[in-house]
């Protein structure tokens, strides 16, 4: 099956710093990918969808200038969180779509990214 | 806007057999997926289901009824290992998931 891979798997960072986070289809190439949030004993909320070689669409009530995305290339995206604040402690998870794939619904979802802000 | 419905814990012995119902109001319906998570871990695919009727995969099997807007996820022979939070979600013209609050299972021995 496809397979998506994230990193880093964990972040620890100051106040104030920006954190980016990859995301990569290894065995298919995805030109749409998917950005969650979740927040403990909660559901996965989409932020925002990554196309490749455009701009990215953001969910309602998502900062754009906050959390940066880029799809540069048709396996990897990349979320940036600029000027974290602890607010922004979450469970980071992309996913992608496989067009090729017998269901293309199906999403693939990577092993996501625990990111804490002191 | 798309909205799920789902309950939020079942629990049931080992061998037992678990129903989770998810029902949906949505614009623009395509599928509706299953998706199991374990604490700390990220989602993995179950199942899919874009028609009405049955999916069987193993011990899972999936349902959807479109004129209902409803489905539901069955595990047979329940093991401790299934014990985890089961999240419906549906997907929409745009390929976008909307993800509904999860069921979480606990299988006692």
């Amino acid at each position: 099956g496809a397979v998506v891979s994230q990193h880093p798997s964990w972040v620890i960072c100051k106040s104030g710093t920006s954190v980016k986070i990859e995301c990569r289809s290894l065995d298919f190439q995805a030109t749409t990918m998917f950005w969650y949030r979740q927040f403990p004993k909660q559901s996965l909320m989409l932020m925002a969808t990554s196309n490749e070689g455009s701009k990215a669409t953001y969910e309602q009530g998502v900062e754009k200038d906050k959390f940066l995305i880029n799809h540069a290339s048709l396996t990897l995206s990349t979320l940036t969180v600029t000027s974290a604040h602890p607010e922004d402690s979450s469970f980071y998870i992309c996913s992608a779509r496989d067009p090729n794939d017998r269901d293309p619904d199906t999403q693939y979802f990577g092993p996501g990214t625990r990111l804490t802000v002191l | 806007g798309q909205s799920l419905e789902q309950p939020s814990e079942v629990t049931a012995v080992e061998g037992a057999i678990v129903q989770i119902n998810c029902t949906y109001q949505t614009s623009g319906f395509y599928g509706l997926s299953w998706y199991q998570q374990h604490d700390g871990g990220a989602p993995t695919f179950l199942s899919y289901n874009a028609l009405d009727g049955l999916e069987e995969t193993g011990r899972f099997s999936s349902f959807l009824s479109r004129s209902d807007s409803y489905g539901y996820l069955l595990l047979q022979e329940l093991q401790m290992k299934d014990s985890a939070s089961y999240f419906c979600a549906v997907s929409s013209n745009d390929y976008k998931l909307s993800f509904g609050a999860g069921t979480t299972v606990t299988v006692r021995a």
